[in-house]
């Protein structure tokens, strides 16, 4: 199984700081025919299904705020929330569907300092 | 709109089994795959596997051959996901999910709970 390592495991911000959250894969996920990796986030709230903010590690999800950046290829991932807001505080999940089992990062809670 | 709305939170002994459904709605039920994903309390996120309801064709997680078995009925666009044996450990919040690349629909979450 790949396995994602997400770092921090929480991290406490003030409104308007940027945050960067990282996520590693035990191997690529980079797909050679369509050219693309295959890394997705995901923003949890409490009491809250996971809603899908990047896939193919960059591409924002319809509706998402652009201050959602997603970078990263191959093992190495980063999500970036530009100008933190209050509604951003929540757990992100990083998750690879390169290879089954699809698995997923530990999770980063995102606090208020 | 798409919409996955699942069954109400279950209280089961250990040792039982519990069965939970996911209602599609807004889409062709038989051309997507239903996921279905596990969160313990205050924990991370497991794939569980997938069905294909247009072939019945399913995918487990090694880790939960055995644990969890998918089916669906199309007349309904519902799939179901049963689970045996229930431990302690079973405790947790069971989504369905349908892709476009990754997940990008989610039902409510199921919880079950597993206590004598």
């Amino acid at each position: 199984d790949i396995v994602m390592t997400q770092s921090p495991s929480s991290l406490a911000v003030s409104a308007g700081e940027t945050v960067t959250i990282n996520c590693k894969s035990s191997q690529s996920l980079f797909g050679s025919v369509r050219q693309k990796n295959y890394l997705a986030w995901y923003q949890q709230k409490p009491g809250q299904s996971p809603k899908l903010l990047i896939y193919l590690a960059s591409t924002r999800e319809s509706g998402v705020p652009d201050r959602f950046i997603g970078s990263g290829s191959g093992t190495d991932f980063t999500l970036t929330i530009s100008s933190v807001q209050a509604e951003d505080l929540a757990n992100y999940y990083c998750q690879q569907y390169y290879d089954t089992p699809w698995t997923f990062g530990g999770g980063t809670k995102l606090e208020l300092k | 709109q798409v919409q996955l709305q699942q069954s109400g939170a279950e209280l089961v002994k250990p040792g039982s089994s519990v069965k939970m459904s996911c209602k599609a709605s807004g889409y062709t039920f038989t051309s997507y795959y239903i996921y279905w994903i596990k969160q313990r309390p205050g924990q991370g996120l497991e794939w569980i596997g997938r069905i294909g309801p247009g072939s019945g064709d399913t995918n487990y997680n090694e880790k939960f051959k055995g644990k969890a078995t998918f089916t669906v009925d199309k007349s309904s666009s519902t799939a179901y996901m049963q689970l045996s044996s229930l431990t302690p450990e079973d405790t947790a919040v069971y989504y369905c999910a349908r892709r476009t690349t990754a997940f990008a629909y989610w039902g409510q979450g199921t919880l079950v709970t597993v206590s004598s």
